[in-house]
């Protein structure tokens, strides 16, 4: 069964920083591109970003491109999402999704989420 | 960036009810398209790929069509589980992108 499990999430003021994670099971991790979504309080999906299934290649948002770097642990089969000069507009809960092997992308499975506040 | 608009923003269904969602995108996407179900607190689930290819494991209630431009989710039969946040999300082109989401909500 897949699992994806995400941690780290908590209240942070602006300007500062935040990593988050995701364990993954069930799956050949290494196999499979990954991205984090987050949902603003009211607010509907934002894809935020991507990483190939062996870390060569990532993808960014504009509105987190330069403050946010995705990176992922195969070894440990954990993917991370680091948050630098976060504003109140990242404020969000923030989900880790699996792509799907289909050449077309969809993400197959995802957390529960990780709720980020940014606020002073 | 592709843009992607769904309407209704939202819809009032009584069970039993077939409902149809409408996700139309900027440009061309030929079927890179998918549909998502959303309740609060828990994760979002993909219901649909590929424009019109039903997960495994999700009710043959839900159907997806449309190409190009036009999308439509269709549930046959609302049913009590049925009521939630729909999404669709456009995987032509990066940054992948989501329509501002359809709320089903019970009449």
């Amino acid at each position: 069964e897949v699992r994806l499990l995400e941690s780290g999430g908590g209240l942070v003021q602006p300007g500062e920083s935040l990593r988050v994670s995701c364990g993954a099971s069930g799956f050949t991790f290494s196999g499979y591109g990954m991205s984090w979504v987050r949902q603003a309080p009211g607010k509907g999906l934002e894809w935020v970003s991507a990483i190939s299934g062996g870390g060569g290649g990532t993808y960014y948002a504009d509105s987190v491109k330069g403050r946010f770097t995705i990176s992922r642990d195969n070894s440990n089969n954990t993917l991370y999402l680091q948050m630098n000069s976060l504003r109140a507009d990242d404020t969000a809960v923030y989900y880790c999704a699996k792509e799907s092997s289909m050449v077309q992308t969809s993400f197959d499975f995802w957390g529960q989420g990780t709720l980020v506040t940014v606020s002073s | 960036d592709i843009q992607m608009t769904q309407s209704p923003s939202s819809l009032s269904a009584s069970v039993g009810d077939r409902v149809t969602i409408t996700c139309r995108a900027s440009q061309s996407i030929s079927n890179y398209l998918n549909w998502y179900q959303h309740k609060p607190g828990k994760a979002p689930k993909l219901l649909i790929f590929a424009a019109s290819s039903l997960q495994s494991g999700v009710p043959s209630r839900f159907s997806g069509r449309g190409s190009g431009t036009d999308f439509t989710l269709t549930l046959s039969s609302v049913q009590a589980e049925d009521f939630a946040t729909y999404y669709c999300q456009q995987s032509y082109s990066n940054p992948w992108t989501f329509g501002q989401g359809t709320q089903v909500e019970i009449k």
